[in-house]
């Protein structure tokens, strides 16, 4: 157990729909990291929280959007779901603003299939 | 613009041989690197990374070497063993505040028995 809960690992959903991915960083993280690992792709970074607050963003489509909490939970949201969006959604978190030397710790993903 | 790939998708070896996995990139300003190792069903853990101010970083069986230079780095595993199976990220971030870790594509290492 690495310390970061993704919820749900697995969701299967209909093109055109909405769906909504939780993250809960490591206990005294507060940076939040999305990314999304598509069929032979690498691991895309899409967007970074840091203590409640946008800091970086990646390749987000609009469709998609991401909120960091009070408690320091994080969901990514999309919408409009299309086929191409079918991958493995990575959260993780580091301490500071940037992974360091130890870089960052992962969840174990989420799984969206569209359909 | 992938600024930092793995070409070899994916690696076979003998157990108790080396394994040597390769990453390039391209971006100079990046000055740290890292490799992760993702096992099927899970996320990616952190395994070794080293610094732009140094050119080699061991730990245990695992060492990471850096050419600078040639904007190259290597992860070696001594001896493989088949629990080393994996896919193998490399990875690299610049120092400062904002600024994240850009991944390789990955490669799959099988170590056969």
């Amino acid at each position: 157990d690495s310390g970061v809960t993704q919820t749900p690992k697995h969701l299967i959903t209909a093109t055109g729909q909405r769906v909504t991915l939780r993250c809960s960083p490591r206990s005294g993280d507060l940076s939040v990291y999305w990314y999304q690992q598509s069929l032979d792709q690498g691991l895309q970074f899409l967007i970074q929280y840091y203590n409640g607050e946008e800091r970086a963003k990646g390749n987000i489509l609009e469709r998609f959007s991401a909120q960091q909490f009070p408690d320091l939970h994080s969901e990514l949201n999309l919408s409009s779901l299309e086929l191409g969006d079918s991958a493995l959604y990575f959260c993780a978190s580091s301490v500071g603003l940037t992974g360091g030397v130890y870089g960052y710790t992962f969840g174990s993903g989420t799984r969206l299939t569209v359909v | 613009d992938q600024q930092v790939k793995q070409n070899s998708p994916s690696l076979s070896v003998q157990e108790g041989r080396i394994s040597i996995l390769n990453c390039d990139y391209t971006n100079s300003m990046f000055d740290y690197f890292l490799w992760y190792k993702k096992y099927p069903a899970e996320g990616p853990t952190f395994l070794i990374s080293i610094s732009s101010i140094k050119d080699k970083n061991e730990d245990g069986r695992f060492t990471v070497f850096l050419n600078k230079s040639a904007k190259h780095l290597s992860l070696h595993i001594v001896p493989s063993q088949p629990g080393d199976s994996a896919v193998y990220f490399c990875a690299a971030s610049r120092g400062g505040s904002n600024y994240k870790l850009t991944f390789g594509k990955g490669t799959l290492l099988t170590v056969n028995p």
